[in-house]
């Protein structure tokens, strides 16, 4: 498997623009993450998706943010409009849930953005 | 409010030697634990987890102990690599029943050859 894939790898752009990040998780997976890492917070979550359902968005800043999941292959995270303040290396993880089996999360190479 | 504390932010130990990464958290309902190693432009990936109803997880190298009275868990790596040298997070799934995870600040570990 080729494991849980981002695009970009590297966004730059500049305030006030819009910015799609980008995730395939593994195949057969039903949850998917999104996370962020900053020097001042670490990594924290964004948002989670279960079999394609919002479970939880309580982590995510701001209404300039949105992230959906239309089929279990592929969700992005959107934020419009962009502030320097969220540049960060955003990363995409999944993993495999069911009934009180949890597995461990795969993180993707992450979206390092950088908003002047 | 951190509810998994990573409280030293770098370790440097010597090839060979033991490395001992802690782990402390807040909330005693919390029931799965793991760690993740990290290096420089990758994503973070899975070491080892350990379940409440244990109080240590060995696989090769690693080993990692809970002490569920203290709240803290530690990870051991004998002997150290200098691959080994990497940022280590330790994570919870919570007491919740989900799959999300909360993670500590991490730890970056340097081994010294």
């Amino acid at each position: 498997d080729a494991g849980v894939i981002q695009s970009p790898r590297h966004e730059v752009t500049e305030m006030g623009q819009e910015v799609t990040l980008r995730c395939k998780p593994i195949s057969g997976h039903n949850s998917l993450f999104w996370y962020r890492q900053t020097m001042m917070r670490g990594l924290e979550l964004l948002i989670y998706f279960n079999n394609n359902v919002p479970i939880d968005d309580s982590g995510m800043p701001e209404d300039r943010f949105s992230a959906k999941m239309p089929n279990a292959s592929f969700s992005t995270l959107k934020i419009q409009p962009s502030e320097p303040r969220d540049s960060a290396v955003y990363f995409c993880a999944s993993s495999w849930e069911a009934g009180n089996l949890r597995y461990e999360q795969y993180f993707g190479p992450g979206t390092r953005l950088t908003v002047t | 409010d951190q509810q998994v504390k990573q409280n030293s932010p770098s370790l440097s130990v010597q090839e060979g030697r033991i490395s001992i990464l802690n782990c402390d958290y807040t909330n005693s309902m919390f029931d799965y634990f793991l760690w993740y190693k990290k290096y420089p432009a990758e994503g973070p990936t899975f070491l080892i987890s350990i379940s409440s109803i244990k109080d240590k997880n060995e696989d090769g190298r690693f080993t990692v102990f809970l002490n569920k009275s203290a709240k803290h868990l530690s990870l051991h790596i004998v002997p150290s690599q200098p691959g080994d040298s990497a940022v280590y997070f330790c994570a919870t799934g919570g007491s919740s029943n989900t799959g999300k995870l909360i993670f500590g600040q991490g730890t970056t570990l340097q081994v010294k050859p």
